[in-house]
């Protein structure tokens, strides 16, 4: 079975303050995928980022950033210089060796001016 | 390219009546999948077709929802009769390949709600 927990139920700042979103995973599968997702008050699901399980290396585009440490089972997500249009819920997924992809619950990003 | 097309994008109706909710996947994916997103529960996936077959409905709730993929542009999910307990955001989402480690993209959802 598989988990993906996200402890930040909400985060809130100032903008122009950093946000780091944190996940955790659990699985038992040595191959597996793991994303971010967007969802603004909108309502859309959008795409930010995928990782795979061999692939540690944290990237940086533009203001968004991704740090994964398969040691700890983490993969958290970074806003820099977060901005009003950064609020939105912000969901982890992980997939394994099949299609189903588990998600978090969720952290509800609320930036402020 | 266009993105996953869902229609309705709301849907009000009262209790006992059929509602139908439409895909139509982003062109050139093969897999694709019916989400039900709730506050208490979050998001859960439903049924996932591949290649026009639907693979595993285990988590379509009851008899009462079902869902078709006639063709490779076009997914329906029905659900007869409808309960006020159905009232949810329901996403459409598709991918390349098995969906294994292809991102999904998601839809703009359709927000039912059954009085």
């Amino acid at each position: 079975a598989q988990k993906v927990t996200q402890a930040q139920t909400e985060i809130s700042v100032v903008e122009k303050e950093d946000v780091t979103l944190d996940c955790v995973y659990e699985t038992r599968d040595t191959t597996y995928y793991l994303f971010w997702y967007k969802q603004p008050p909108s309502g859309e699901l959008v795409f930010l980022i995928r990782r795979n399980s061999f692939d540690e290396q944290n990237e940086i585009s533009g203001r968004y950033s991704w740090n994964f440490q398969k040691s700890t089972s983490s993969f958290n997500f970074t806003i820099t210089a977060s901005q009003v249009v950064d609020s939105a819920v912000y969901f982890c997924a992980l997939s394994g060796n099949d299609y189903k992809l588990s998600f978090g619950a969720g952290t509800t990003v609320t930036v402020r001016a | 390219d266009a993105g996953v097309i869902q229609s309705p994008r709301h849907e009000v109706t009262e209790m006992g009546q059929e509602v139908t909710l439409r895909c139509k996947p982003i062109s050139g994916h093969n897999s694709l999948f019916w989400y039900r997103q709730t506050m208490m529960r979050g998001l859960e996936l439903l049924i996932y077709f591949n290649n026009n077959v639907p693979i595993d409905d285990s988590g379509m709730p009851e008899d009462r929802f079902s869902a078709k993929m006639p063709n490779a542009s076009f997914s329906t999910l029905k659900i007869q009769p409808s309960e006020p307990r159905d009232s949810a955001v329901y996403f459409c989402a598709s991918s390349r390949g098995q969906g294994f480690n292809q991102p999904q993209h998601f839809g703009d959802g359709t927000r039912l709600s059954i009085l």
